[in-house]
C-alpha cells in the first residue's frame, strides 16, 4: 500500500488560511469516509484534528476543517496562529482493511 | 484521564528483538482496539498493525508479516508490539494508539471493528538498532 501524498510545505502568515491536501485512490480514500488528520509539533506525539473526513474531535479549534473530494481530501486551517506550526499528517481506512498515512507537510506559519 | 503511557527507550542490535510496552489507564481497556505505528527518524508515519484486546485478534501491515507480534494482558491494561529480526532501519520512535472499538451484528452474529482514528497516542518509545 502506497503512502498517500500530501505536499511536502506550506507555509502563510498570522491570520491567513492555508489548505493541505492529501492524494489517494479508489482504494484508500476515494472508497471510504474514514480520513483523519494528525498535527505532530516537534518531539512530540501526533494529535487527532479532523476525524471521519470532516469531524473535530472535542476540543479542538474550529479553525481546523476537513472535507473530501474524489481521491483528494484537505485540511484548512483558518485564522493561522503560530502555534498551528507543525507537521501534519493525513491518514485513511484502505480496501485492505489497513491504514495508510500521507507522507507529512510540515506547516511554516511567517 | 486517558493515559497511554510507553516503556523506555532501547538499544538493540541486528537481528535481536525488541518488546514495548504501553500501560493504560483513565478507561475500559476491552473497548478499544491498540494500534501501533512507527516514525523513522525525520520521516512520515507508518502503520504497523492492530489489536482488539477483548479476544486478542491482530491484524498486521503487510510490511511487517512474520516480524511483528501484538499482544495484551487484559489483567494489567497494557498492550505490546514485539518486532523480531531487527535492521538499521526498524531504527524509529514506536507509537502506540487507541481506536474505538465497534461491532456491526448480522442475524444475531456480532464481528468487532476498529474505528479509523487514533486518539489519543502514546508518548513513544525510541528503539535504536545498532551494531
Amino acid at each position: 500500500q502506497s503512502a498517500l501524498t500530501q505536499p511536502a510545505s506550506v507555509s502563510g502568515s498570522p491570520g491567513q488560511s492555508i489548505t493541505i491536501s492529501c492524494t489517494g485512490t479508489s482504494s484508500d480514500i476515494g472508497g471510504y469516509n474514514y480520513v483523519s488528520w494528525y498535527q505532530q509539533h516537534p518531539d512530540k506525539a501526533p494529535k487527532l484534528m479532523i476525524y471521519d473526513v470532516s469531524n473535530r474531535p472535542s476540543g479542538v479549534s474550529n479553525r481546523f476543517s476537513g472535507s473530501k473530494s474524489g481521491n483528494t481530501a484537505s485540511l484548512t486551517i483558518s485564522g493561522l496562529q503560530a502555534e498551528d506550526e507543525a507537521d501534519y499528517y493525513c491518514s485513511s481506512y484502505t480496501s485492505s482493511s489497513t491504514l495508510v498515512f500521507g507522507g507529512g507537510t510540515k506547516l511554516t506559519v511567517l | 484521564q486517558v493515559q497511554l503511557v510507553q516503556s523506555g527507550a532501547e538499544v538493540k542490535k541486528p537481528g535481536a528483538s525488541v518488546k514495548v510496552s504501553c500501560k493504560t489507564s483513565g478507561y475500559s481497556f476491552i473497548g478499544y482496539y491498540m494500534h501501533w505505528v512507527r516514525q523513522a527518524p525525520g520521516q512520515g508515519l507508518e502503520w504497523m498493525g492492530r489489536i482488539n484486546p477483548n479476544s486478542g485478534g491482530t491484524d498486521y501491515a503487510q510490511t511487517f508479516q512474520g516480524r511483528v507480534t501484538m499482544t495484551r494482558d487484559t489483567s494489567i491494561s497494557t498492550a505490546y508490539m514485539e518486532l523480531s529480526r531487527l535492521r538499521s532501519d526498524d531504527t524509529a520512535v514506536y507509537y502506540c494508539a487507541r481506536a474505538l472499538l465497534w461491532e456491526q451484528c448480522s442475524g444475531g452474529i456480532c464481528h468487532p471493528h476498529s474505528k479509523n482514528y487514533f486518539d489519543p497516542w502514546g508518548q513513544g518509545t525510541l528503539v535504536t538498532v545498532s551494531s
